[in-house]
């Protein structure tokens, strides 16, 4: 049972780059979100989804795209990278209360 | 909107301690409330949650108690570990349907000393 799984687990971006983020889930969830944890700092809400073909913004989505075609895969794409991007990214999925996490993907921007 | 407000850090204590981490929340209906913890290098686990008024969740020697009244859901364990050492996030979840974000707290950094 994989749960979430995130990949990259490191990248290093030069300012202006594209990527996408990976997350896939194998619990049939309809809810995932992606947050970002600065240094120090608590989870922010970039996007989230409440089923395929469904996605809403969070608190910060600025910079950030994402889409949701199938119940398994949410990706976030990083569109023009910029240095405040840099921070650890973590997606989530959730049926009724829990939440399962990711293990994260460390991004930093140069 | 829903917002979490938790007890600012870090918190130091020494081991075996009593440890109290404050937690109070502001949402419509009623919402599920939860424990997370983060250890260095890792995503986030479930530690304990509640899911209505006066439910208490509890693992792992830790517990908490879903207080409507007070709108409060504080963290207590009796005697700590330096194995607790980590960072606790209070959250909570809506209950109504088109409210299906989950709201963390800021998180509070936990260092037990032997």
């Amino acid at each position: 049972n994989a749960g979430v799984t995130q990949t990259p687990k490191f990248r290093i971006l030069k300012i202006g780059q594209s990527m996408t983020l990976q997350c896939t889930q194998d619990m049939n969830h309809n809810y995932m979100y992606w947050y970002r944890q600065d240094p120090g700092m608590g989870l922010k809400l970039i996007y989230y989804s409440v089923g395929a073909g469904i996605t809403d913004k969070g608190e910060v989505p600025n910079g950030y795209n994402v889409s949701r075609s199938t119940t398994e895969d949410f990706p976030l794409r990083l569109e023009l990278a910029a240095p405040s991007q840099t921070s650890v990214y973590f997606c989530a999925s959730r049926e009724n209360t829990e939440a399962f996490f990711g293990q994260g993907t460390r991004l930093t921007v140069v | 909107g829903d917002s979490v407000t938790q007890m600012e850090g870090p918190v130091t204590l020494s081991e075996e301690a009593f440890l109290t981490i404050n937690c109070t929340y502001t949402a419509t209906g009623y919402p599920s409330l939860f424990w997370y913890v983060q250890y260095p290098g890792e995503g986030l686990q479930l530690l304990l949650k509640a899911t209505k008024a006066d439910d208490k969740g509890s693992n792992k020697g830790f517990e908490a108690t879903y207080r409507k009244e007070t709108t409060s859901f504080h963290l207590e364990k009796g005697s700590v570990q330096v194995s607790d050492s980590a960072v606790y996030f209070c959250a909570l979840s809506g209950s109504n349907f088109g409210n299906e974000k989950l709201t963390f707290g800021t998180g509070t950094r936990l260092t037990i000393i032997p």
